[in-house]
């Protein structure tokens, strides 16, 4: 059964201080590996896509990484409008094609 | 370019009632999903619909059921409504079930009393 744990459950962050954000997966063959934030309220809106370990791709301030059982959404300098909760999620190769998401990292960038 | 949009955006029922929540793709995509989020928790994925036949299902009970219509706009049903039911239920659009991007709509907040 597809796992995704991610770490911390929240982090709050100075303005400009940078960090990461983790999520550990269990799965049997990567489809692919997604980032998504979601403010509340709001549904999630899509941030990165990974496929392969070694993968990485950056957007303004966030940039995403994968291996072959971990991912880090690095946040550098952030911003109070940075704050939110950052979902992550799995998808199987040749499974239900639901994505399986964990249950977030929520973070706060304080001013 | 539209997004998805999902109505109605907030819903009370009572255990045990029926509720139809509804979906309208994104322009250009032609697959649906639908996800439950309960407070403080991730989505979890109930069922994905593509070409109007249901092409995937997660561990969900058979009273939560769908529908997608020619236009690729989506009705997910609930039928004899627990109080666990009541969560945010997320709409989500793709083309084909690719995972590059699937779009996710504002979500229905569900209140079961």
């Amino acid at each position: 059964e597809d796992q995704v744990t991610q770490s911390p459950e929240a982090l709050r962050l100075q303005e400009g201080e940078s960090s990461s954000l983790n999520c550990s997966y269990t799965v049997s063959g990567l489809r692919g590996l997604f980032w998504y934030r979601q403010d509340p309220g709001k549904g999630p809106e899509f941030l990165f896509t990974l496929y392969s370990a070694g993968e990485e791709k950056e957007k303004e301030r966030l940039k995403a990484t994968l291996t072959k059982k971990e991912s880090f959404l690095h946040i550098t300098a952030p911003k109070p409008e940075d704050s939110a909760t950052y979902l992550c999620a799995v998808q199987e190769r040749g499974g239900a094609d639901g994505l399986t998401f964990g249950k977030g990292t929520h973070l706060i960038i304080q001013p | 370019e539209t997004g998805v949009t999902q109505s109605p955006t907030h819903l009370i029922k009572t255990r045990g009632q029926q509720v139809t929540l509804r979906c309208s793709s994104q322009s250009g995509h032609n697959t649906v999903s639908w996800y439950q989020q309960a407070l403080g928790q991730g989505p979890q994925f109930i069922f994905q619909y593509y070409r109007e036949e249901e092409n995937g299902r997660g561990n969900f009970p058979p009273r939560f059921s769908g529908l997608q219509f020619p236009n690729y706009s989506s009705e997910l049903n609930v039928n004899a409504l627990e109080l666990d039911d009541s969560a945010l239920y997320l709409c989500a659009s793709s083309w084909a079930g690719q995972g590059v991007g699937y779009t996710f709509g504002s979500g229905t907040r569900l209140t079961v009393v």
